[in-house]
């Protein structure tokens, strides 16, 4: 079975500090991203990555860094947190073509920004 | 734009029915289609994908339907059981990118 973790279930952090958010995956798979998910908007992409040390920006990659210096983990900074950054995150990885292959996901972060 | 929407966003339906859930989009020509089921807390886990040249797909309890004319997808949990009580997600894939609905949230009631 595929494995994708991350590195907290819950997480709380104050205005302006720097958050490291750690996801790592089991399968060998090419393909990770990064997802913000809340009430009323769905999933939303912040970042993926198709490659090592290649990234791309998703649909609201502000405010928002990633990092991808090792095929199995994928990481997203949050540079200095904001309260509008309270969200749950997930993480997931898919194999093969760009995006168009099934993905798996982590079982999320849910980041408070006090 | 393109545009995703699922039907509700809660539906409840009597245990043993069947559940039929529904994904529309407008602005996009997807190759693929997916379908995933979210339980609370947790992320979203894949259920069943669903080519643009595939008119029906089937796996145990589940149905899912594309047709590309009415730019629709079914998602259908027949004999539905309290254990089916989910978020459940559609997602559009094509043109190198994914796209998911906002999900519609399902009760199944004993």
């Amino acid at each position: 079975d595929v494995k994708v973790t991350q590195s907290s279930r819950y997480l709380v952090k104050r205005t302006g500090e720097k958050v490291f958010l750690e996801c790592v995956q089991d399968m060998d798979h090419e393909n990770m991203f990064w997802y913000r998910q809340d009430p009323g908007l769905g999933l939303r992409l912040i970042y993926f990555s198709y490659d090592v040390k290649m990234k791309e920006k998703g649909d609201i990659p502000e405010g928002y860094s990633v990092s991808r210096e090792k095929k199995e983990r994928f990481s997203l900074i949050l540079e200095s947190a904001s309260t509008n950054q309270t969200s749950m995150y997930l993480c997931a990885s898919s194999a093969l073509n760009r995006v168009t292959d099934t993905q798996y996901f982590g079982p999320g972060t849910r980041l408070t920004v006090l | 734009s393109q545009k995703i929407e699922q039907n509700s966003e809660a539906l409840n339906i009597q245990e043993g029915k069947t559940a039929t859930l529904t994904c529309n989009y407008t602005n996009y020509s997807p190759a693929y289609l997916q379908w995933y089921r979210q339980d609370p807390g947790r992320g979203p886990v894949f259920l069943l994908l669903i080519r643009e040249n595939e008119k029906e797909k089937r796996k145990e309890r589940l149905k899912v339907t594309f047709d590309t004319t009415l730019k629709q997808s079914l998602f259908h949990i027949t004999a539905s059981q309290p254990a089916d009580s989910a978020t459940y997600l559609c997602a559009l894939v094509g043109d190198d990118k994914i796209i998911f609905g906002k999900g519609t949230r399902l009760h199944i009631l004993p």
